[in-house]
């Protein structure tokens, strides 16, 4: 799979936009881009994924360029539930099977502010 | 939905006892994963079962190591003899071939003195 790499921390004010970059150079055109979250002290949480369009969900905004070679998780407006651990993580499927298999890197620590 | 359950929650044990952490996957789900984590290493992949048998366990650290997945609703992950070293957040997952998406227990914190 192919490395990311993600700021080590940011700061976010409640209420405000988080955006949270990821840069992964060397994916491949079958490796699609995975978000899971860790709050203190719980097990990491799927967040969104994609390929190559824009994806949304209840939870989150995933933008990837063009050339896939960085993207973007945004979280509209954050909230203090939101402070956590976010890891990118890019991933293969492997046709109708998919080998679950997630390599977490060191993850941003997002630190929602009041 | 239950999720995934672990237990127990916390283990505290002296160095050279077996330790057992056990694991009920969410119904339905046919693969089962597990994680260690650690503040040296971070988040890393076990071992990981589908439809009940194992399919990759190179990151199993040694020979203390064992995994088994007797049904599709439970696993055990074993150490024996622990040592200090092993002292870490053991996280198990599960999922739904097809469906891509790691649902991840609340983990068990192993102490091994």
């Amino acid at each position: 799979d192919a490395k990311t790499t993600q700021p080590p921390s940011m700061d976010c004010a409640e209420g405000r936009a988080a955006n949270l970059p990821c840069n992964h150079s060397t994916i491949s055109g079958n490796e699609y881009v995975y978000w899971y979250r860790q709050i203190h002290s719980q097990g990491p949480q799927y967040i969104i994924h994609g390929l190559k369009n824009n994806e949304t969900n209840e939870m989150a905004s995933l933008i990837i360029t063009e050339d896939r070679k960085s993207s973007t998780l945004i979280l509209p407006h954050a909230t203090l539930r939101d402070t956590a651990v976010y890891y990118c993580i890019v991933r293969v499927h492997e046709g109708g099977t998919s080998y679950g298999k997630l390599t977490f890197g060191q993850g941003t620590i997002l630190t929602v502010h009041p | 939905d239950a999720g995934v359950i672990q237990s127990p929650r916390h283990e505290v044990t002296e160095m050279g006892q077996e330790v057992t952490l056990r694991c009920k996957p969410i119904s339905g789900h046919n693969s089962l994963f597990w994680y260690r984590q650690t503040m040296m290493r971070g988040l890393e992949l076990l071992i990981y079962f589908n439809n009940n048998v194992p399919i990759d366990d190179s990151g199993m650290p040694e020979d203390r190591f064992s995994a088994k997945m007797p049904n599709a609703s439970f696993s055990t992950l074993k150490i024996q003899p622990s040592e200090p070293r092993d002292s870490a957040v053991y996280f198990c997952a599960s999922s739904f071939t097809g469906q891509e998406t790691q649902y991840f227990g609340p983990g068990t914190r192993l102490l091994v003195l």
